[in-house]
């Protein structure tokens, strides 16, 4: 069974730059959650999906971030424009029952 | 204070002995429990969860539950080098919280 995909793995752009990550979560994860993880920091949520519907976005910064999740499966997060403390690990994962897989993350950098 | 908190560390412990890694979260609410491991450059593995009150042990790991006192530990016995990482202690009540995780070096 594969994982959850995400893509890029890296990403480096200089502030005020727009940027995208995408995920593909495990086939029939119902559930999507985009986290956030800075250095030497836990996961912190930005937001969760059930299904196509964002049911908690309350930690999503909606001035700059962006989130969707067309027809249930791949999602992708959006960051325009990036600013400098945007610098961090996006970890997308998905859930069957109470267990969450993580994806192996995009690394951004912002100059 | 923090929803979950874990000592940072480092802990050092040397090879074979026994790590105990501690967590404590301020959600009475909260439902499930979760240790997860992470290897440095790597995304979070789930490792153990429990959801009653007492022990669960699976291998060389347990994990501790007590409500009442909103604690919640991980015992790793006969600590091997590869188990070298850090341990993210998660507390679900819906939501996933983690602490900050507690970086773990055991030393051959």
């Amino acid at each position: 069974e594969a994982g959850v995909v995400q893509s890029p793995r890296y990403k480096i752009i200089e502030k005020k730059q727009p940027v995208a990550f995408w995920c593909n979560p495990i086939s029939g994860h119902n559930t999507l959650y985009w986290y956030r993880q800075n250095l030497g920091q836990g996961p912190e949520l930005l937001i969760r999906y059930e299904n196509e519907e964002a049911v908690d976005d309350s930690q999503l910064p909606k001035d700059r971030f962006s989130a969707e999740r067309l027809k249930g499966v791949d999602s992708t997060l959006k960051i325009q424009p990036a600013e400098l403390g945007d610098s961090a690990v996006y970890l997308c994962a998905s859930r069957y029952t109470d267990t969450q897989y993580f994806g192996p993350g995009t690394r951004l950098t912002v100059l | 204070q923090k929803e979950v908190e874990q000592n940072s560390g480092p802990l050092s412990v040397p090879e074979g002995a026994i790590a105990s890694l501690n967590c404590t979260y301020s959600d009475r609410g909260s439902q499930s429990f979760f240790w997860y491991r992470q290897y440095s450059g790597k995304s979070p593995e789930l490792i153990m969860f429990i959801y009653s009150n007492g022990d669960k042990e699976d291998g060389r790991f347990t994990a501790q539950l007590n409500k009442a006192s909103q604690y919640v530990s991980l015992l790793i016995r006969d600590s091997q080098p590869s188990d070298s990482a850090t341990y993210l202690c998660a507390v679900s009540n819906n939501d996933m919280r983690f602490g900050a995780g507690t970086r773990l070096t055991v030393k051959p």
